[in-house]
């Protein structure tokens, strides 16, 4: 079993709908939840960073973290073509220089 | 926002040739920089993990000799892939940080490598 489950799509949605991202993990001693994009053959770019349990908003980006039941979401409201891209959830047991575990990423299409 | 650049950016070369990647922090010291690797579809795989002025921690099934990684100063970090072949081909990424409480990691962009 993967320490970190993605669906990895693709996920095809109408521009302007809400967006639904998740991730299940098995280890109990993940503390730091983030949430990256990835555009094709690029870098990934960082969205949502969490501590522990709970919900943290910005802008459009909605990110909820339940430890209870191991399990992590992204939530995108107002969906636009250029929300295209690979979405990877990642977590870590420490902070910045802990090592980081990455989901395989799912691939959203947002359709004009 | 903190920036690490890489280079290079896209890499052709022969098969049992080394090629040398950069990873360079541009805006703040970097303790600690990371090196990943990633084939199409697939997320990113922690390669080793690279201290500044200490040797490097590498992942389990990942060669030390055939992956050398050199963090000689606080910006810049290497990795070299010795005597490369057509299966190290990937998308090679690198990500640092200042080891600050709180403080994120920062991605580069990648580096395409193409063995032929």
């Amino acid at each position: 079993q993967k320490e970190v489950e993605q669906d990895p799509g693709p996920l095809s949605v109408p521009e302007g709908a809400i967006v639904s991202l998740n991730c299940t993990y098995s280890n109990s001693a993940f503390q730091y939840f983030m949430w990256y994009r990835q555009y094709s053959r690029k870098g990934p770019e960082l969205l949502m960073y969490t501590y522990s349990s709970g919900n943290k908003e910005d802008g459009r980006f909605t990110a909820q973290v339940d430890k209870s039941s191991k399990y992590i979401s992204l939530f995108i409201r107002d969906s636009q073509p250029s929300d295209s891209a690979t979405y990877l959830c990642a977590m870590s047991e420490g902070s910045s220089a802990s090592k980081i575990i990455f989901g395989s990423g799912t691939r959203l299409s947002i359709r004009p | 926002g903190a920036v690490v650049s890489q280079h290079p950016s896209r890499v052709i070369c022969k098969s049992g040739t080394s090629v040398k990647i950069e990873c360079r922090s541009l805006d703040f010291q970097a303790t600690t920089m990371f090196w990943y690797r990633q084939f199409p579809k697939q997320s990113l795989m922690l390669m080793a993990t690279s201290n500044e002025g200490s040797k490097a921690t590498y992942e389990q099934g990942v060669e030390k000799d055939k992956f050398l990684i050199n963090h000689a100063s606080l910006t810049l970090s290497t990795l070299t892939v010795t005597s490369a072949h057509p299966e190290d081909s990937s998308f090679y990424i690198c990500s640092a940080t200042s080891g600050l409480a709180g403080n994120e990691q920062f991605f580069g962009p990648g580096t395409r490598l193409t063995v032929l």
